[in-house]
């Protein structure tokens, strides 16, 4: 079947250190692969995405490649700030027929000190 | 802001009772997916409408329907709510059906059943 496994947390690093969070997944097919945020009492948001093998996703410093020979979709940020303390969630979406559902990693809890 | 609100924010219901949770999709969005946040866990897939009608459904019993309107809000209905059904519960939108379109989410509603 279809999972995502991420690294247990809580993730604890000071401000402008470097961030990764690990995430594999085991899929049929060619899946998409996302990473979302979540901070205290919200939704999620989408942070990046990559749809294909050796695709980069970033956004707002954060990056993952799309590794297809490892599956995996690490999380990275070279210089994390106290905002950046969220739970993370990697997901990935595999489409039968039309529908594209999530399936979703636990989630890794980041905190960031000053 | 991801343009998708999700009504009402919180909800207290008594175990047996039946609730309808409402979200209003992002501007040209006509597909609509729901999913289940227990505290400390991932997001999990409970069923997806497109063009008003299901397109995929998760692990979830018959007591959990829904439905999606001609503009394209939603509703998902639980009937006799058990305990476990206490949960975040978050509504997402995209663009279009399919494994490689973004899905963004509400802020969710988070139930308590007692």
């Amino acid at each position: 079947g279809n999972s995502v496994t991420q690294m247990e947390g809580p993730v604890t690093l000071s401000e402008e250190a470097f961030l990764t969070i690990n995430c594999t997944y085991t899929a049929t097919g060619y899946p998409s692969l996302f990473w979302y945020v979540q901070y205290p009492g919200e939704g999620l948001q989408l942070l990046l995405k990559a749809t294909k093998a050796d695709d980069k996703g970033s956004n707002k410093g954060f990056e993952a490649t799309y590794r297809k020979e490892t599956t995996s979709f690490h999380l990275e940020k070279g210089s994390v700030q106290v905002s950046d303390s969220a739970v993370y969630f990697c997901a990935l979406s595999v489409g039968s027929g039309n529908t594209g559902k999530l399936i979703f990693g636990q989630g890794t809890t980041l905190q960031v000190k000053p | 802001e991801t343009g998708v609100t999700q009504s009402p924010t919180h909800l207290i219901k008594t175990r047996g009772q039946q609730v309808t949770l409402r979200c209003s999709s992002q501007s040209g969005h006509n597909t609509v997916s729901w999913y289940q946040q227990a505290l400390g866990q991932g997001p999990q897939f409970i069923f997806q409408y497109y063009r008003e009608e299901e397109n995929g459904r998760g692990n979830f019993p018959p007591r959990f329907s829904g439905l999606q309107f001609p503009n394209y809000s939603s509703e998902l209905n639980v009937n006799a709510l058990e305990l476990d059904d206490s949960a975040l519960y978050l509504c997402a939108s995209s663009l279009i059906s399919g494994a490689n379109y973004e899905q963004y989410f509400g802020p969710g509603t988070r139930l308590t059943v007692t």
